[in-house]
């Protein structure tokens, strides 16, 4: 089973920041990572599949990066509404699919 | 517009059985494979297991295997997860999520619609 090891846990930035989340897996996952965000007492929303590509609907201050085993989702200009949890997701080797633990992006 | 709408879950003691249900809508729900993800605060997101869009094929997550069966019924638009001999490490906030799309007779395994969540305790 591939783990993802997603850092910081936590965030802490003021609106109009940007930020920085990295998932780290445990073999490579070639480009086939997503990226889904989740906020408090919703399912998670997905922003990026493999690697870089926005979802529908996504606004261009989201975008990932990375191949391999490292990736990053950057956040620019942060937006009230981007504080949020970030999860990333691989579909590389499965079953089973598998996700990171979280970064939680706080408001400073 | 899509929506998936769970249903189903509660208070089940260990070593019984529960059913949940996912009725779907605003889409056409036989073009399109479907999965269950749970959630808990300790464990983070967790997929649980994949049904095809035609029900012929369905895939499970080692610790759910042999106790969980996921089926559907395209003719009433809805999805399935029939849990048996459930345990505490079940208790989660569990999700139906749509498929992305295929690719090579196989799904995408991206989610891009969610249900709500439903809870499912597991105590006695």
């Amino acid at each position: 089973e591939i783990v993802l090891t997603q850092s910081p846990a936590t965030l802490s930035l003021s609106p109009g920041e940007s930020a920085t989340l990295s998932c780290r897996a445990s073999q490579s996952v070639s480009s086939y990572l997503a990226w889904y965000q989740q906020r408090p007492g919703q399912p998670p929303r997905l922003l990026i599949y493999d690697a870089s590509i926005r979802a529908t609907g996504i606004p261009a201050r989201f975008s990932g990066s990375g191949s391999g085993t490292d990736f990053t989702l950057t956040i620019s200009s942060l937006e009230p509404e981007d504080f949020a949890v970030y999860f990333c997701q691989q579909r590389s080797s499965w079953p089973p699919v598998t996700f990171g633990q979280g970064t939680k992006l706080e408001i400073k | 517009q899509v929506q998936l709408v769970a249903s189903g879950g509660g208070v089940v003691q260990p070593e019984r059985s529960l059913r949940l249900s996912c009725a779907a809508s605003g889409f056409n729900f036989s073009d399109f494979d479907m999965h269950w993800v749970r959630q808990t605060p300790g464990k983070g997101l967790e997929w649980v297991a994949v049904m095809w869009f035609d029900g012929s094929n369905a895939y499970y997550t080692d610790s759910v295997k042999g106790r969980f069966t996921i089926s559907r019924d395209n003719s009433k638009n809805t999805l399935f997860l029939q849990m048996n001999s459930v345990r505490a490490d079940d208790t989660a906030v569990y999700f139906c999520a749509r498929d992305f799309g295929r690719s090579d007779d196989q799904p995408l395994l991206l989610f891009d619609f969610w249900g709500q969540g439903i809870l499912v305790t597991v105590s006695s």
